[in-house]
């Protein structure tokens, strides 16, 4: 595809319920990471995969937050037993390289949780 | 954690006049690069200065980075409505591997007609 796209664009969450947000990153791009961003503010580092290899995920908020990239291409991020503050826009990027390098960002997956 | 602090948070000028944003940020650095982000939108990409650069430009954009001062500007000439948006810094750490961003609050820049 021409850009990162991500699925799906809003998700409404009771709490407690677990979603799955999804991430397609440009084609052959060998990073991808994923951003929380709440509202107003800049977006906060989560994790971060080169190729299928997870090799950072010190963002992660709890374990309740859960990313995998299984075949170095789509990447899934996952959050369980949602909580009201988990609402925010979470925004995947992907880059060519791994250095000196511009990211491309989707549009983001806007999650709220009732 | 956030690294960087963007100043002004907010900034209204109008049609034709410049706009400077101005990031502060903490720790050594590989580059440094700047986003807009349009409201619900994601982040576009400006440009990137590496740490080895002191100024850079691309069309009305100017950039400048002094690592002594660990400081950057944005400089935005000849502004039009269509560059009302949210101005992000990031920097790309030094200590990093792969190239994660650490981003500023951002400016919120508003250009009237």
């Amino acid at each position: 595809g021409a850009g990162v796209s991500q699925s799906p664009r809003y998700k409404v969450a009771k709490r407690g319920q677990d979603v799955a947000l999804r991430c397609d990153p440009i084609s052959g791009h060998v990073s991808l990471f994923w951003y929380q961003q709440a509202l107003g503010q800049g977006p906060e580092f989560l994790t971060y995969f080169q190729n299928e290899a997870q090799l950072d995920k010190s963002g992660l908020p709890s374990d309740r937050f859960f990313a995998e990239r299984p075949e170095g291409s789509v990447s899934t991020l996952k959050i369980q037993r949602t909580q009201q503050e988990d609402s925010a826009v979470y925004l995947c990027a992907s880059s060519q390289r791994f250095l000196n390098t511009e990211a491309f960002f989707g549009q983001g997956t806007r999650l709220t949780v009732v | 954690s956030q690294q960087g602090e963007e100043d002004p948070q907010a900034l209204s000028i109008q049609e034709g006049e410049n706009a400077t944003m101005n990031c502060s940020y903490k720790t050594s650095i590989n580059n440094l690069q700047w986003y807009r982000q349009n409201s619900g939108r994601g982040l576009v990409h400006l440009i990137l200065i590496r740490s080895n650069e002191r100024e850079k430009h691309s069309g009305r954009l100017r950039v400048t980075l002094d690592t002594s001062k660990k400081s950057s500007s944005l400089l935005i000439t000849a502004s039009r409505a269509a560059d009302t948006a949210s101005y992000f810094c990031a920097t790309d750490a030094f200590y990093n591997q792969g190239g994660k961003l650490i981003f500023g609050q951002g400016t919120e820049l508003s250009v009237k007609p």
